[in-house]
């Protein structure tokens, strides 16, 4: 079975902290990808990472892939009230397999 | 900036029917995808598109699910004799060929529901 998981479940903090969200595997993927989702809508793509230890940064966010492709983390720093949301993490495995194995998500709720 | 668009964003149908989404992918995307997401679940994948014909499908995508490029710009998923289990948010993405391929994009789904 493939899994992803990812952690915590749920979060919540004050304006201004900061936070590390972490999703985990036992199978080695070839890319992983982070989106954000709001309540009745698709998924949006934050970022891509494909070369492990990789580290990509969007503003106050930062996506590391772990050295041996298995995991990812997403660091926030000084959350705002606009970063709330469910994060989701999605890996694809090496090959010609296309298809994206998607973890449950981590609501974050970021409070002013 | 381009994006994946669905329609209907949200239908209503009765058990036993017919249902159509459609989908415009990004228009140099070559590799098409359904998921779908039922509420409070992680999201799903169906069935990959490549080249006019299924590439890859999960065990989700029986004989009730098809899928057709009908023209050169619509992707479509057809649900034959909808359950009340079909019931979920169905999401179309597409991706670009080669190593940019690794990035997939999302519709903003269709949410179906059936009655």
């Amino acid at each position: 079975t493939q899994l992803l998981e990812q952690s915590p479940q749920f979060l919540s903090i004050q304006e201004g902290e900061n936070l590390t969200v972490y999703c985990n595997s036992s199978s080695v993927f070839s890319s992983l990808q982070w989106y954000r989702q709001e309540p009745g809508e698709g998924p949006v793509l934050l970022v891509t990472v494909v070369t492990g230890g990789e580290v990509k940064k969007l503003k106050r966010l930062t996506f590391q892939f772990g050295d041996a492709r298995k995991d990812s983390s997403l660091h926030i720093t000084a959350a705002q009230p606009g970063d709330t949301g469910l994060y989701l993490c999605a890996g694809r495995y090496a090959g010609n397999n296309r298809k994206l194995i998607w973890g449950l998500g981590t609501s974050l709720a970021v409070n002013p | 900036e381009p994006e994946v668009t669905q329609t209907p964003s949200h239908q209503v149908t009765q058990m036993g029917q017919e249902v159509i989404l459609r989908c415009v992918p990004i228009s140099n995307h070559l590799y098409f995808y359904w998921y779908r997401q039922i509420l409070g679940q992680k999201v799903e994948f169906l069935v990959s598109f490549y080249n006019n014909e299924i590439s890859e499908k999960s065990e989700i995508f029986d004989d009730q699910f098809s899928v057709e490029r009908p023209d050169g710009s619509n992707f479509t998923l057809k649900i034959r004799s909808t359950k009340l289990e079909d019931s979920a948010m169905y999401f179309c993405a597409s991706s670009p060929q080669g190593t940019s391929g690794n990035t997939i994009y999302f519709g903003e789904g269709s949410w179906l529901t059936v009655v």
